[in-house]
């Protein structure tokens, strides 16, 4: 079966413009996370959903990342007038319950955004 | 709060010989800890995880790590590296009342001939 799916591979922006990211977890995982790891660091937690809503978000750094999953499935973060320091890698995960203790993580390759 | 100590960002080793990846993990409550792997290009993918039971934990690859609750540390290791296990392994840790894993800064191991 097909893992977890992102898009694009790699994106560049220029300073200001909005982004979106694309995730599409493995069929029927309930959960997906996001995570951001910029270079030489470990992934940092940016939001969780559980099906369609928005359970955690404390890992967002600013009012500029915004993301969602209105179906329970696909999901999008959206960075608005990025900025340099938004650049990084942009992972996804999914699992199959709402359990990160005993379901695995299952992550995508990622995003790697550069702005300019 | 909750936290990962990788003490090693490189650890270069030659192929067939032991390794040893060191992670702390910092937190006033019981917590569950995880070694991830990301080859290059990749995602990470679940090495092991201990949740309870048994302190020495075997996962895939020939990978094994030991959980030391009064050392604080869930240390990686192999006894035998191929050139294949370069990597970049990251430890990861949770605790109650979390989300999801808090991970480590990564150790990238390097395995030459």
């Amino acid at each position: 079966g097909a893992g977890v799916s992102q898009s694009p591979r790699y994106k560049v922006a220029k300073r200001g413009q909005d982004v979106a990211l694309r995730c599409d977890p493995i069929s029927g995982h309930v959960s997906l996370f996001w995570y951001q790891q910029a270079l030489g660091q470990g992934p940092e937690f940016l939001t969780y959903f559980q099906n369609e809503a928005q359970l955690d978000k404390s890992g967002l750094p600013s009012d500029r990342f915004f993301a969602e999953r209105p179906e329970g499935s696909v999901s999008t973060l959206k960075i608005q007038r990025t900025q340099q320091e938004d650049s990084a890698v942009y992972l996804c995960a999914s699992s199959d319950t709402g359990s990160s203790y005993n379901s695995p993580l299952h992550f995508g390759n990622g995003t790697r955004l550069t702005v300019t | 709060a909750q936290s990962v100590t990788q003490l090693d960002s490189q650890v270069p080793v030659f192929e067939e010989a032991p390794v040893e990846l060191r992670c702390n993990y910092s937190s006033s409550v019981s917590v569950y800890l995880f070694w991830y792997v990301q080859y290059p290009n990749q995602g990470l993918q679940l090495l092991l995880k201990y949740l309870s039971g048994s302190t020495l934990v075997k996962g895939i690859n020939g990978f094994e790590a030991e959980f030391n609750k009064s050392q604080t540390s869930f240390h990686l290791r192999k006894p035998s590296v191929h050139i294949s296990d370069t990597a970049e392994y990251f430890c990861a840790v949770i605790g109650p009342g979390y989300s999801t894993l808090t991970f480590g800064k990564g150790t990238m191991l390097l395995v030459s001939p």
